[in-house]
């Protein structure tokens, strides 16, 4: 299994909503991102984990919530959300966190539309 | 302060063209990394390029990092309509790296048949 799989692909969400955002990996990676991409443009880092642990917050508002279960598992719970926050939400993993130079694979994301 | 620099931001062509794209920085990278990306998809890692000078070729896609590691290229011979997409150079920044990477804006190619 070479892939990272993302749900739901897409989501709309009202203002009030609270949701989560899931990603799987099972090629044994131990770095899990999120980013935030906005059309046109290239991804922008939320949050780095590292062997499970967050190792990197971007200054994301706390409406954001992060979570990593296990090594397999990252997940990313919404709250409170605003309309600016839409956006394709990717998910990506590395092999290890200061090994970069194998690169990333990214999943095909969650676009996600704040109502 | 936007550490990587590519160029085109945009880039229209006919089938069969050539194209070059550039990535550029005043730092060094211990490696850069190039991604494809389709309209709704995430990014495909192309390649990576580690070794100051590194020549790499992917079919008609051939990668170059520069002798000083700060910049890259792609350079594209023969496009096709499938080349279409958001083109995306990415950097990382040594060994005490957290496995961030720094993105350059991207660039947007349309190859018309």
């Amino acid at each position: 299994d070479t892939e990272v799989t993302q749900t739901p692909k897409h989501l709309v969400m009202g203002m009030t909503n609270k949701k989560s955002l899931k990603c799987e990996q099972h090629m044994g990676h131990r770095a899990m991102y999120w980013y935030k991409q906005k059309a046109k443009k290239p991804p922008e880092l939320m949050f780095v984990y590292s062997y499970e642990k967050l190792s990197i917050n971007e200054s994301v508002p706390s409406r954001f919530s992060p979570e990593c279960p296990n090594s397999s598992l990252l997940n990313l719970h919404l709250h409170a959300l605003q309309p600016e926050d839409s956006a394709l939400y990717l998910c990506a993993s590395s092999q290890e966190p200061d090994r970069p130079n194998y690169g990333y694979t990214f999943g095909s994301g969650t676009r996600l539309t704040v109502v | 302060t936007q550490l990587l620099e590519q160029s085109p931001q945009f880039l229209s062509i006919q089938e069969g063209e050539n194209l070059t794209v550039y990535c550029n920085s005043s730092s060094v990278f211990s490696s850069l990394q190039w991604y494809r990306q389709e309209p709704g998809e995430g990014p495909v890692l192309l390649v990576t390029v580690v070794t100051g000078g590194e020549v790499k070729k992917l079919k008609r896609l051939t990668f170059q990092f520069g002798d000083a590691r700060k910049d890259s290229s792609l350079h594209i011979t023969a496009a096709q309509p499938g080349d279409t997409g958001l083109y995306l150079c990415a950097g990382a920044r040594g060994s005490s790296n957290t496995g961030k990477l720094i993105f350059g804006q991207g660039t947007t190619l349309q190859v018309k048949p």
